[in-house]
Formats: structure tokens, sequence, C-alpha cells
């Protein structure tokens, strides 16, 4: 069974550009979440995604957004970037339903210069 | 909101030898997860806890949470290199429902061969 599936692994964008980071669960999987980890923050939430809804969301500006597909297949996208914004941006996913373990992707390296 | 706090931040130990990992909560936990990281990489599940008391082992390696649900350990037997790495814990949101999780800062471990 494949396992969540981020693309691309890595990428350099420019500071004011706009970058979409794309990931695709493990099959079954509906729930899927995007997290940010850099050294001084830790790993981060960003948003959660339902059947094409946005469940949840974190603590951060409206420039992060992010979507979902019919198939459960997530992108998140990020205008108007920033120096800040060089991250490790992690996907998971889970099965619907409360006490489901989320499986990490392998991330998604940004570096924004 | 609930923080996770994690000690140490970072351990060395011999090969061979025991070592154990705290993960403290600020509120009760509804659901306690580990995860285990190689740097840059995505996050392995190594176990989930939910019940106060609860022990479960993979392995070498055995997770805790304690009765009152804010304490959880992680213990590792007999450590060997490939136990390195950074190992997280993550909590559940409040009814355990959603990947709106938050991690704790996260212990470096290395083992010296």
């Amino acid at each position: 069974k494949a396992g969540v599936t981020q693309t691309p692994r890595y990428l350099i964008k420019t500071r004011g550009q706009q970058v979409t980071l794309s990931c695709s669960p493990i099959s079954g999987h509906r729930s899927v979440s995007w997290y940010q980890q850099t050294p001084g923050q830790g790993l981060q939430f960003l948003f959660e995604y339902f059947s094409e809804t946005q469940r949840n969301k974190g603590n951060f500006p409206g420039r992060f957004s992010g979507r979902q597909f019919s198939n459960s297949r997530s992108e998140m996208n990020v205008s108007t970037l920033e120096l800040g914004d060089s991250a490790l941006y992690l996907c998971a996913s889970s099965l619907a339903g409360a006490g489901n373990t989320i499986y990490f992707g392998e991330g998604s390296w940004l570096t924004v210069v | 909101s609930q923080e996770l706090e994690q000690s140490p931040q970072s351990l060395i130990v011999q090969e061979g030898k025991n070592l154990t990992i705290n993960c403290t909560s600020s509120k009760t936990l509804y659901g306690l997860y580990w995860y285990k990281q190689k740097y840059g990489e995505g996050l392995i599940f190594l176990m989930m806890l939910q019940k106060g008391g609860e022990e479960k082992s993979h392995e070498k390696i055995t997770a805790k949470l304690d009765e009152k649900k804010q304490q959880s350990s992680l213990h590792i037997t007999a450590s060997q290199p490939s136990h390195a790495g950074i190992y997280l814990c993550g909590a559940a949101p409040f009814d355990n429902y959603g990947q709106n999780f938050v991690f704790g800062p996260g212990t470096r471990l290395s083992v010296l061969p």
C-alpha cells in the first residue's frame, strides 16, 4: 500500500512568488492535513481538509491556503512568499473519525531566496 | 491552547544503553502519539496511547501514558544506531477528532557505535 506522497520534494523560490505543493494521501484516507516545520518554531499545524472542506485551521496568515479534491488529493498554496516561509512542509493523512493515526509524507523542502 | 514539552532536548548514548524520553502536556491528553523523524524527512509513526496507564511496546521501544494522562514516556532498551533520530510526541485535539495535532519540540537522539 503506497504511503503519503508529496511533490515536489525540493524547490527554491524567490521572495514575492507563489508556490503550490501537492499531496496524495494513502488510499482510502479522506482526511488530509498540512504542517510546517522550521528549526525555530518546530512542527506547526496549518490546516486540515476532509471531504473537500476545510475542517480545522492553524494560526497562519491568509497567504497560506489549501484545497482538497474529490479524490482526496490536496494542494497547499503560499502566495507572496517571504524568507520566513522557508521550511519543510509535511502532509499527513488519516481515516475519518476519532482516534485514527495520522501518517506523514516525506515532505516538501521549500527555500525562499 | 495545549502545549507539549519534551525532555531531554538531546541525548547521546552508547550503543546498548537504555534511555527514556519524556513528554509533558499542559492539559489532559486525549490521544498521545509518538513519531520518529530522520532529519529532513517525514515522520514515522511509532505508537499511539489513549487510556490512562496504558503501555505499548514495539520491538525495543516501550511507551507509557500516566494515569492522569498528562505525561508520557518513551523507553528504548539496548539502543542501536538505527534508533538515532528525532523523537516527537504529538497530542490529538480534545475530542480526538481531526488532525490538528500539537507537537512537542522533539528530542534528538544520537547512538554511538
